[in-house]
């Protein structure tokens, strides 16, 4: 099976606009998670989709946004970017049912650079 | 809200040798899910292991088995025969059910030659 894909790996935008990513889970997995990597704060979460639905979200402002559509491929937007929001954005799904359900698998991330 | 730490920021281990990863969680639960993973310069996060809570076997997956101590809160990893692609950041985690994967700060294992 393929992995967790995301687009674009690397972006760079400036102060104000906007950034759209995606992410692809892996084929049968329903539910998306995405987590912000940066130095200071490490790891953080900020919202999963299962089935279309946001079923858990983060300590994150209302810029930052998110859903999943019906093929469960999932986009995060961010709305005036600040320099902060300079991070690695990861993706990652998980298994629909059974065993392994709580286990999350990562995609390579999307590396976005705010100036 | 769960916690997991880790305290050491850095370790380093000469090759072929064994090496342990510490790192603690706090919760108030107790079915839950524990993990490490690794993440390489190329910063793709890849799975290492994996913990039910509910089992008492500690988890091994090769040369990487964990030391699980419920009671304690504890879940060291421990790398046998280390390797030059072991280096790497290794993150612990925390999860219970559905819920969002709680991480630690890392831990930066070099490996050297």
């Amino acid at each position: 099976k393929a992995g967790v894909t995301q687009t674009p790996r690397y972006l760079i935008k400036t102060r104000g606009q906007q950034v759209t990513l995606s992410c692809s889970p892996i084929s049968g997995h329903r539910s998306v998670s995405w987590y912000q990597q940066t130095p200071g704060q490490g790891l953080q979460f900020l919202f999963e989709y299962f089935s279309e639905t946001q079923r858990n979200k983060g300590n994150f402002p209302g810029r930052f946004s998110g859903r999943q559509f019906s093929n469960s491929r999932s986009e995060m937007n961010v709305s005036t970017l600040e320099l902060g929001d300079s991070a690695l954005y990861l993706c990652a799904s998980s298994p629909p049912t059974g065993g392994g359900t709580d286990t999350q698998y990562f995609g390579p991330g999307t590396r976005l650079t705010v100036l | 809200a769960q916690t997991v730490t880790q305290s050491q920021p850095e370790m380093s281990v000469q090759e072929a040798e064994t090496v342990t990863l510490s790192c603690t969680y706090d919760t108030s639960e107790s079915d839950y899910y524990l993990f490490w993973y690794k993440q390489p310069p190329s910063r793709q996060m890849i799975l290492v292991i994996r913990q039910e809570a509910y089992k008492q076997q500690n988890a091994t997956e090769n040369r990487f088995s964990v030391n699980f101590q419920k009671a304690a809160k504890s879940f060291s990893l421990k790398i046998s025969d280390s390797q030059l692609g072991d280096a790497a950041m290794y993150f612990c985690a925390y999860r219970r059910g559905a819920q969002k994967l709680v991480f630690g700060q890392g831990t930066r294992l070099t490996i050297n030659p």
